[in-house]
């Protein structure tokens, strides 16, 4: 399968705890993103990476969450000291010379 | 700032009819791109169409076509012969250079056998 793939797909835990998603993005795709969406919700932008360069972050990526691109392929997302209102979808995207942007199956978080 | 308003929260066809789905949007952006994404229940979100805005041809992808009003900023969604697999929620989409897509709220769109 050459798609999007993010693991987990799920992910329960408790508050106050630390999880990391990680996203692997089509093989040529330089650009990555990282979305989440809440039920009922569009997905809403958190950050973007063109290769290992973490280009944008949205004011919704607060000081507990962080995000590494090391080596320009895989990307993490990680989220300290979770919290109720973090449970949500966690969506990655990637795009490459195009403008199309290619979606993983995302992370559900729930956090308890 | 970009904004993206789809009006319709929910939607419903019958089986082999024809449904459009609204969308307008505001960009100050000259060179923009505009999508559609179909995000099923529990599935994948997948593109299902794409319009430049330079473009003044309408998109069309087999059953599906819009109607890319730009000086309205208007960008509809019209599925043909609806069919049971079309059911999702939809999401209209806005992208101006590399910047991150911008999201309306989407449309769930029910088809009735």
């Amino acid at each position: 399968d050459t798609g999007v793939s993010q693991n987990p797909r799920h992910k329960i835990t408790k508050r106050g705890q630390n999880v990391t998603f990680r996203c692997d993005p089509i093989s040529e795709h330089n650009r990555l993103y990282w979305y989440r969406q809440t039920l009922g919700q569009g997905p809403e932008f958190l950050t973007y990476f063109q290769n290992e360069a973490q280009l944008e972050k949205s004011r919704l990526l607060s000081d507990r969450f962080s995000a590494e691109r090391p080596k320009g392929s895989f990307s993490t997302l990680e989220i300290q000291r979770t919290e109720q209102g973090d449970s949500a979808m966690y969506l990655c995207a990637s795009s490459g010379r195009m403008n199309e942007q290619f979606f993983g199956p995302g992370t559900r978080l729930t956090v308890l | 700032a970009q904004t993206v308003t789809q009006s319709q929260p929910e939607m419903s066809v019958q089986e082999a009819e024809t449904v459009t789905l609204s969308c307008t949007y505001d960009t100050s952006e000259s060179d923009y791109y505009l999508f559609w994404y179909k995000q099923p229940p529990s599935r994948q979100m997948i593109l299902v169409i794409r319009q430049e805005a330079y473009k003044q041809q309408n998109a069309t992808e087999n059953r599906f076509s819009v109607n890319f009003q730009k000086a309205a900023k208007s960008f509809s969604l019209k599925i043909s012969d609806s069919q049971l697999g079309d059911a999702a929620m939809y999401f209209c989409v806005l992208r101006s250079g590399n910047t991150p897509l911008v999201f309306g709220k989407g449309t769930r769109l029910s088809v009735i056998a």
